[in-house]
């Protein structure tokens, strides 16, 4: 049974990095073909793809936000941690963690707000 | 890398039929047989309801079938259920390991 599950925390100010931890069971990130990704949604709105790395290590970023975004992988602690740098205001939304290309299992979603 | 075009709200009435379109580029939904399908009810987080352009998930209802012309993908949802009211999201592979979803749509039962 595969399970997520975001972490993370909930309000940062602006200019400030957010670190999100994803922390996954059911499936191990040295497997060939695996991968995590990363998905927010702002209230309200649609779900925006953010980034993916896979069992070999490869790093893919969304190409408007890979200035800020950082994926990393600890394959013996099963997690993936996202950090994205200076975050503003419109960076408030949802953030889930999913496994696979297909997105077939999502962790439960964590809301982040941005706000002085 | 611009996301899909999804309508906005799409209605039917019970048992009816109903299709949600998905509109990319030759870049992502027309070069690849990769588009997703994802069903949201409110406050809840995303389910994948159709994979590969067709492929529906173990546990999936038969009544939810995806298809593609062209750089235009569509799920199509028959004998409509009000526990289907939900908003549905597309996704398709943009190449270079890169992801696009689209605005989603928002299924009222009427």
């Amino acid at each position: 049974q595969i399970t997520l599950k975001e972490s993370g925390p909930t309000l940062v100010k602006p200019t400030q990095t957010l670190t999100l931890t994803c922390t996954f069971s059911g499936f191990s990130l040295s497997t060939s073909g695996v991968g995590v990704g990363w998905i927010r949604q702002p209230p309200g709105k649609a779900l925006e793809w953010l980034a993916l790395i896979y069992w070999d290590d490869d790093k893919r970023y969304s190409p408007s936000l890979k200035s800020r975004l950082t994926i990393t992988k600890d394959t013996s602690k099963n997690q993936v941690v996202l950090t994205m740098t200076n975050m503003d205001p419109v960076d408030t939304a949802t953030y889930y963690c999913a496994h696979g290309t297909s997105f077939d299992y999502w962790g439960q979603g964590t809301l982040v707000t941005v706000s002085s | 890398q611009s996301a899909l075009t999804q309508p906005a709200s799409v209605s039917g009435s019970p048992g009816q039929s109903i299709t949600i379109s998905c509109t990319g580029t030759s870049s992502d939904v027309g070069s690849y047989n990769l588009v997703s399908w994802y069903q949201q009810h409110p406050g809840k987080a995303p389910k994948l309801m159709i994979y590969e352009g067709s492929k529906r998930p173990s546990g999936v209802s038969n009544r939810f079938s995806g298809s593609k012309s062209g750089n235009t993908a569509s799920l199509t949802i028959s004998g409509l259920q009000a526990e289907d009211e939900a908003d549905y999201y597309c996704c398709s592979y943009a190449g270079s390991s890169l992801w696009v979803f689209g605005g989603g749509t928002k299924l009222t039962v009427l």
